[in-house]
């Protein structure tokens, strides 16, 4: 079974500063995705970033990055230049498809990000 | 484009009473998805729908959870008898359908929170 791992309960970063968020993955599958999504406070799951792991590129987007290292297991999402508005739940996330065709996400328990000015 | 709108965004209940969650998809997504957060936990797989077909409802606590997709637009999830253990954040996504295994984002609606006392 599909399964992720968040380490970390609680990070802080000064603003303007980068931030490494870690996730590591558990899986059989030869083929699959992960995900990264932000939480604020307003309770709303954003959508940030997705690596494939046949991709042969790290994906990047703005200041997202996903430092996808695949023979640890890990896809830690790197935030640049933190911004106060980066304070929010940071899940990732697996793609998940079962022989029946369904589709589903497998997360983690989640970062809580703190963003000091 | 409205994006995945969920009602109501906070539910109070005692336990043993019945309570209806209202999730209404991105237009033209046949895949909708429900997922729960139980406090301090994993976010967790519910249920997956294709159009008004349930794909996937392995996630499903109990049969005291009754899902429904009316024709494949917008979707409930009934909880009757709610149960304490029943508290947590009801989240619904909905993405495109696929036939070529790619990727497509699946887009979060900003949950129900639901408190049984």
């Amino acid at each position: 079974a599909q399964k992720i791992t968040q380490t970390q309960p609680g990070m802080f970063v000064q603003e303007k500063e980068a931030v490494t968020l870690d996730c590591t993955y558990d899986t059989s599958d030869p083929s699959y995705g992960l995900f990264w999504y932000k939480q604020p406070s307003s309770g709303e799951m954003i959508f940030l970033i997705y690596q494939g792991s046949y991709d042969q590129q790290n994906a990047t987007e703005g200041r997202y990055s996903l430092n996808f290292q695949k023979a640890r297991k890990s896809a830690n999402l790197v935030i640049s230049a933190s911004q106060l508005g980066d304070s929010a739940m940071y899940f990732c996330a697996m793609r998940d498809i079962t022989q029946g065709g369904s589709e589903k996400l497998v997360f983690g328990k989640g970062t809580k990000l703190t963003v000091n000015p | 484009e409205a994006g995945v709108t969920q009602f109501p965004s906070h539910s109070v209940i005692e336990k043993g009473q019945t309570v209806t969650l209202r999730c209404d998809p991105i237009s033209g997504h046949d895949n909708l998805y429900w997922y729960r957060r139980v406090m301090g936990k994993e976010i967790k797989f519910l249920l997956h729908f294709v159009k008004e077909s349930k794909q996937d409802e392995s996630g499903m606590p109990n049969n005291r959870f009754l899902a429904e997709r009316t024709g494949g637009t917008y979707s409930t999830l009934k909880v009757q008898p709610a149960e304490l253990e029943d508290s947590g954040v009801y989240f619904c996504a909905s993405s495109q359908v696929t036939w070529t295994g790619e990727f497509t984002e699946a887009f979060f609606g900003q949950g129900t929170r639901l408190t049984v006392v």
